[in-house]
């Protein structure tokens, strides 16, 4: 059901920089509508991790940083730490659908 | 600081209605630049935006197309909140479901999210 495609995983150890692609089309992210990242730690809700394509809210580390270009956008992840096990969604606009649609989801794991 | 918390039964029988609220504390329900969001997560379908409010002048309302009819999402300016309700609910329906703040400062993010209620539609 989801609009936005994303690698179901992705690994590294700590300390390397790992990226999650997030592809989607000429209906929402290459529209262009901005694209927004999500944290989320199993039982709990998803948390903003980056929002307008590249903007941190207050206490997420420079550690994380997104971009986005023509109909996708990535989010990478330097210094990788046991703490970034978690999975990652993507989010847009899709004006088609008049909805936000979300990415599949990728889970960090580190090695 | 801005706080979703959410209530509502955790098991609903086959076509009946169910019926969430979410409190809103830290901001308004008829603030003029947010909107109120309502997304379920399951694991068949992932995270799925359901619908929206928000006040500008007079209140607007979006759904997705997916759920037809059966969607209504309603504030109350009185108890600075707002409730959804999904009529005809099937066992397809069973997820989590989410409140979120889509804030004055970014068009269709959203930074604040209630805790979340386990739904489970089963008689």
């Amino acid at each position: 059901q989801s609009v936005l495609t994303q690698p179901p995983s992705v690994s590294g150890a700590p300390g390397q920089r790992v990226t999650i692609s997030c592809t989607g089309s000429s209906s929402n992210i290459g529209a262009p509508y901005d694209v927004h990242w999500y944290l989320q730690l199993p039982g709990t809700a998803p948390k903003l991790l980056i929002y307008v394509n590249n903007n941190r809210p207050s206490g997420v580390p420079d550690r994380f940083s997104g971009s986005r270009s023509g109909t996708s956008a990535s989010l990478a992840i330097t210094g990788l730490q046991a703490d970034d096990e978690a999975d990652y969604y993507c989010q847009s606009y899709d004006f088609s659908l008049n909805a936000y649609v979300f990415g599949t989801g990728t889970k960090v794991t580190v090695l | 600081q801005v706080q979703l918390q959410q209530s509502g039964p955790g098991l609903v029988k086959p076509s009946q209605t169910l019926s969430l609220t979410c409190v809103i504390s830290g901001d308004s329900v008829s603030s003029n630049s947010a909107a109120w969001n309502w997304i379920r997560q399951s694991p068949s379908r992932g995270l799925e935006w359901l619908g929206r409010t928000y006040y500008r002048s007079r209140w607007y309302y979006d759904y997705a197309v997916s759920l037809g009819s059966r969607i209504g999402i309603n504030p109350d300016t009185s108890k600075n909140q707002f409730s959804l309700q999904l009529n005809s609910v099937t066992p397809e329906d069973t997820a989590v479901y989410y409140c979120a703040r889509d804030p004055p400062y970014c068009l269709s993010c959203l930074d604040v999210w209630g805790q979340g209620t386990t739904v489970t539609v089963s008689s």
